[in-house]
């Protein structure tokens, strides 16, 4: 799986959008971009994922660039319990691929 | 949504005992399922990777007679810490791959392991 780079940590103001970038430059052409969060002392829970076009949930948009080589997680009305650890992960979907976490971004929202 | 249930969320025992964590896929089946340990402060790393009706694959690394793996149904996969010592004390995380194609990993709530 490609590797993706995230800065260590962000703050954000409660209320505004967070907007959460991830490095993937070495993504290959059928691999997926995930997102997970996993706030403290909690299993990982599954935001959003796309392949090259942009996506939208209850949760979160994914914005993907158009070379694929980057991506972004907005999440547009950050509340308190938004504060995790944000991971970003690339895999090909379908079969039993596993997921390699990286050390993601910690995101504080700030009251 | 998808829900893993994982049993049970924490566990004290004394050196010399084994630990059984239960993971089980509440509401779809899961042909594959991964075990994970965590460390404080530190990211997940992938144990093994389980499949229902085969035996797990582990990682580098990883001893499989001290971590026992069982997935005899496509709900439930048992993770069995052989004989835990106080290094075994860490933060045990499973998850569950629907069978259907393009489907996330859906994780459970973890087992928080200390041994005395």
């Amino acid at each position: 799986d490609a590797k993706t780079t995230q800065p260590t940590s962000m703050d954000c103001a409660e209320g505004r959008a967070a907007n959460l970038p991830c490095n993937h430059s070495t993504i290959s052409g059928n691999e997926y971009v995930y997102w997970y969060r996993q706030i403290h002392s909690q299993g990982p829970q599954y935001i959003i994922h796309g392949l090259k076009n942009n996506e939208t949930n209850e949760m979160a948009s994914l914005i993907i660039t158009e070379d694929r080589k980057s991506s972004t997680l907005i999440l547009p009305h950050a509340t308190l319990r938004d504060t995790a650890v944000y991971y970003c992960i690339v895999r090909v979907a379908g079969g039993n691929e596993k997921l390699t976490f990286g050390t993601g971004t910690r995101l504080t929202i700030i009251p | 949504g998808a829900v893993v249930s994982q049993h049970p969320s924490r566990v004290i025992c004394k050196s010399g005992t084994s630990v059984k964590i239960e993971c089980r896929s509440l509401d779809f089946q899961a042909t594959t399922m991964f075990w994970y340990r965590q460390f404080p402060k530190k990211s997940l790393m992938l144990m093994a990777t389980s499949n229902e009706g085969s035996k797990a694959t582990y990682e580098q690394g990883v001893e499989k007679d001290k971590f026992l793996i069982n997935h005899a149904s496509l709900t439930l996969s048992t993770l069995t810490v052989t004989s835990a010592h106080p290094e075994d004390s860490s933060f045990y995380i499973c998850s569950a791959l629907e069978q259907a194609f393009n489907q996330p990993q859906h994780f459970g709530d973890g087992t928080r392991l200390s041994i005395l």
